[in-house]
């Protein structure tokens, strides 16, 4: 398996634009995270997903926004819109029942 | 409400030296406690998972204690090399053991 996949990698974008991260979790892994992760505030669980339902969105900032799992290999992350305190490293991670979690390579988001 | 706190200042050590860095909590009673490493530009890494029941475990160089009378986890880095260089994060589940909550991280640098 090619492990977790996020793309894009890198995304520049100004203010005002809908921004969509896309993940790809190991197949067969049964919950799936994105996590937002800053030099400030760390590694921070914005929403968490079992068998494609999510089960917690407490982490989710504001109602700009939001995610979905469409089926068990893909999930989005939506901003919508974008700002420049959005601008961090966004990390999609999979696991078998939330023990060992699995992260992608993770997308830096820049908005200017 | 729920911490976990970990050195935000970097460690400092020589090649061959023993790292230990630390893990502490509050208002957490985690059935376990897991210990990843995140390299300049990627995710983190899953290292060792230690559960409650357990008070130490090893994996190669590597041994993380578990004490849950202190609330606190060590882990150590035996025969410490430049190549550990990374920053270590520690990982527990909150109390409804969905979702896996994530320290900020310790900065090791080992010195050749």
């Amino acid at each position: 398996d090619a492990g977790v996949i996020q793309s894009p990698r890198h995304e520049v974008t100004e203010m005002g634009q809908e921004v969509t991260l896309r993940c790809k979790p190991i197949s067969g892994h049964n919950s799936l995270f994105w996590y937002r992760q800053t030099m400030m505030r760390g590694l921070e669980l914005l929403i968490y997903f079992n068998n494609n339902v999510p089960i917690d969105d407490s982490g989710m900032p504001e109602d700009r926004f939001s995610a979905k799992m469409p089926n068990a290999s893909f999930s989005t992350l939506k901003i919508q819109p974008s700002e420049p305190r959005d601008s961090a490293v966004y990390f999609c991670a999979s696991s078998l029942s939330t023990t060992e979690a699995f992260f992608g390579q993770g997308t830096r988001l820049t908005v200017v | 409400s729920q911490k976990i706190e970990q050195n935000s200042e970097a460690l400092n050590i020589q090649e061959g030296k023993t790292a230990t860095l630390t893990c502490n909590y509050t208002n957490y009673s985690p059935a376990y406690l897991q210990w990843y490493r995140q390299d300049p530009g990627r995710g983190p890494v899953f290292l060792l998972l230690i559960r409650e029941n357990e008070k130490e475990k090893r994996k190669e160089r590597l041994k993380v204690t578990f004490d849950t009378t202190l609330k606190q986890s060590l882990f150590h880095i035996t025969a410490s090399q430049p190549a550990d260089s990374a920053t270590y994060l520690c990982a527990l589940p909150n109390t409804g053991f969905q979702k896996l909550v994530f320290g900020t991280g310790t900065r090791l640098l080992v010195s050749p």
